[in-house]
C-alpha cells in the first residue's frame, strides 16, 4: 500500500518569501504524485502532477514540484508567495496498479502581509 | 471550469437515522469518489466507483455505507444507520480516467447528533 507523509502541519511565511512544502511517499512500484490546494470551506483543487519525464513539474499560480526517487520526495515550491496562497496544501499519491488516491495530512500555509 | 456539485451543503440528523449525500459529478467523467475529512485536515479515502460498481473501498467504508449512481442521476453516498463518528465533511470527486486529476465538490458537512 502506498503512503504519503507531510512533515509540516503548519508553515508561516511573509508575502514575497519563497516557500517549500515537503512531501515524502513510500511505495515499491510506479506511482503518480500530485498536489492539491484547499481554501477554507471549499473542496480541493488540483495544482500539478508527476508520473514520468522531467522531475520538475510546473503547476498553476507559479507553483512547481520536484520528484526525487532517491529521497522518495515530491516537495512543492513557490518562489514568491502572495497572501492569497494561504490555504491547506495536500500531497497525494496513487499507484499505477489501482485508482486509490491517498492524501497526506495536509500543510496549512499562512502568508502574512 | 468543470464543476462537481454537492447537495446539501450541510445536513443535521439524529443518530440512527438514514442520510443520503448527493453528488452531481462532472459530465462525461467516469470515475467517482467519496472522501471524508475531519477537522479540516486528513482527507480519508472512502470508496471509488466505476461502471456502476465499487472498485475499491477503505476500512472506513463500513457496512452501513453504500454508494450508487442510477443512470443519469446523482452519485450518492448513503449511511444507514448513522453514528456519531460519522460527523465530518464528505467530499465527492470525479475524474475522466484512472489516476487522472480529481475534481472536487465543496463538500457536505454532516452533523450527527
Amino acid at each position: 500500500t502506498q503512503t504519503v507523509s507531510q512533515s509540516d502541519a503548519h508553515v508561516t511565511v511573509f508575502e514575497g518569501d519563497s516557500v517549500e512544502l515537503r512531501c515524502n511517499y513510500s511505495y515499491g512500484g510506479s506511482i503518480y504524485l500530485s498536489w492539491y490546494i484547499q481554501h477554507h470551506g471549499h473542496g480541493l483543487q488540483f495544482l500539478l502532477k508527476y508520473y514520468s519525464g522531467n522531475p520538475v513539474v510546473q503547476g498553476v499560480n507559479g507553483f512547481e514540484a520536484e520528484f526525487s526517487k532517491s529521497d522518495s520526495s515530491f516537495h512543492l515550491r513557490k518562489a514568491s508567495v502572495h497572501w492569497s496562497d494561504s490555504a491547506v496544501y495536500f500531497c497525494a499519491v496513487s499507484a499505477y496498479s489501482n485508482n486509490r488516491i491517498f492524501f497526506g495530512d495536509g500543510t496549512q500555509l499562512v502568508v502574512k502581509p | 471550469g468543470p464543476k462537481v456539485l454537492q447537495i446539501p451543503s450541510h445536513q443535521i440528523i439524529d443518530m440512527g437515522q438514514m442520510v443520503t449525500l448527493n453528488c452531481d459529478p462532472v459530465s462525461n467523467h467516469l470515475y467517482f469518489y467519496w472522501y471524508k475529512q475531519i477537522l479540516g485536515q486528513q482527507m480519508e479515502f472512502l470508496v471509488n466507483f466505476y461502471n456502476g460498481k465499487v472498485m475499491e473501498k477503505s476500512k472506513l467504508f463500513k457496512d452501513q455505507f453504500s454508494v450508487e449512481r442510477p443512470d443519469g442521476s446523482y452519485f450518492t453516498l448513503k449511511i444507514q444507520p448513522t453514528a456519531l463518528e460519522d460527523s465530518a465533511v464528505y467530499f465527492c470527486a470525479s475524474s475522466s480516467g484512472q489516476n487522472e486529476r480529481l475534481f472536487f465538490g465543496h463538500g457536505t458537512k454532516l452533523s450527527v447528533l
